[in-house]
């Protein structure tokens, strides 16, 4: 069975920028997540989606931050415009339970690089 | 504002001995907790969840979770040198809070 799949793995960036990032979830996981992880911390939730509607986005910064997930399995989170506090790893995660509960695998993220 | 607490560490283990890894947790309604082990630059890869009171065993694993104490640890048994990753906790009652995790540096 095939993991999370993210793209880029890398993005460089000069400030002022957008820059989007895309997932693809587990094949029959409908929940699907994205968490920002800086150095030294864990992971910290951005939005939570189950099936095409953001049941959780109160952690994300509306003024800069936009995502969607239009046909309920592919996602894109997109940053315009970047800043330098934004340089972290981007994660994004999947769920075959609904409601936020269930285990959650992780996809190899996105390292993002704001200069 | 739930808050998940672990021990940074690091966590220094002689191969072969068992590491101890301790987390607590604020919110007392939280059903279910998870650890996942992160290689440096890597993502974070689930090795264990445990919803009830008590053991579970996986292998060298072992997840211990004590609700009415709020605490879940996690006991490494015959540490590797590939165990050598920080441990991240994880607290979920719709959603995943994470503690700041504990690096465990197993020596050879």
């Amino acid at each position: 069975e095939a993991g999370v799949v993210q793209s880029p793995r890398y993005k460089i960036i000069e400030k002022k920028q957008p820059v989007a990032f895309w997932c693809n979830p587990i094949s029959g996981h409908n929940t699907l997540y994205w968490y920002l992880q800086n150095l030294g911390q864990g992971p910290e939730l951005l939005i939570r989606y189950e099936n095409e509607e953001a049941v959780d986005d109160s952690q994300l910064p509306k003024d800069r931050f936009s995502a969607e997930r239009l046909k309920g399995v592919d996602s894109t989170l997109k940053i315009q415009p970047a800043e330098l506090g934004d340089s972290a790893v981007y994660l994004c995660a999947s769920s075959l339970q609904s409601g936020g509960a269930g285990e959650q695998f992780f996809g190899p993220g996105t390292r993002l690089t704001v200069l | 504002q739930k808050e998940v607490e672990q021990n940074s560490g690091p966590l220094s283990v002689p191969e072969g001995a068992i590491a101890s890894l301790n987390c607590t947790y604020s919110d007392r309604v939280s059903q279910s907790f998870f650890w996942y082990r992160q290689y440096s630059g890597k993502s974070p890869e689930l090795i264990m969840s445990i919803y009830s009171n008590g053991d579970k065993e996986d292998g060298r694993f072992t997840a211990q979770l004590n609700k009415a104490s709020q605490y879940v640890s996690l006991l490494i048994r015959d540490s590797q040198p590939s165990d050598s990753a920080t441990y991240l906790c994880a607290v979920n009652d719709h959603k995943l809070t994470f503690g700041g995790g504990t690096r465990v540096l197993v020596k050879p």
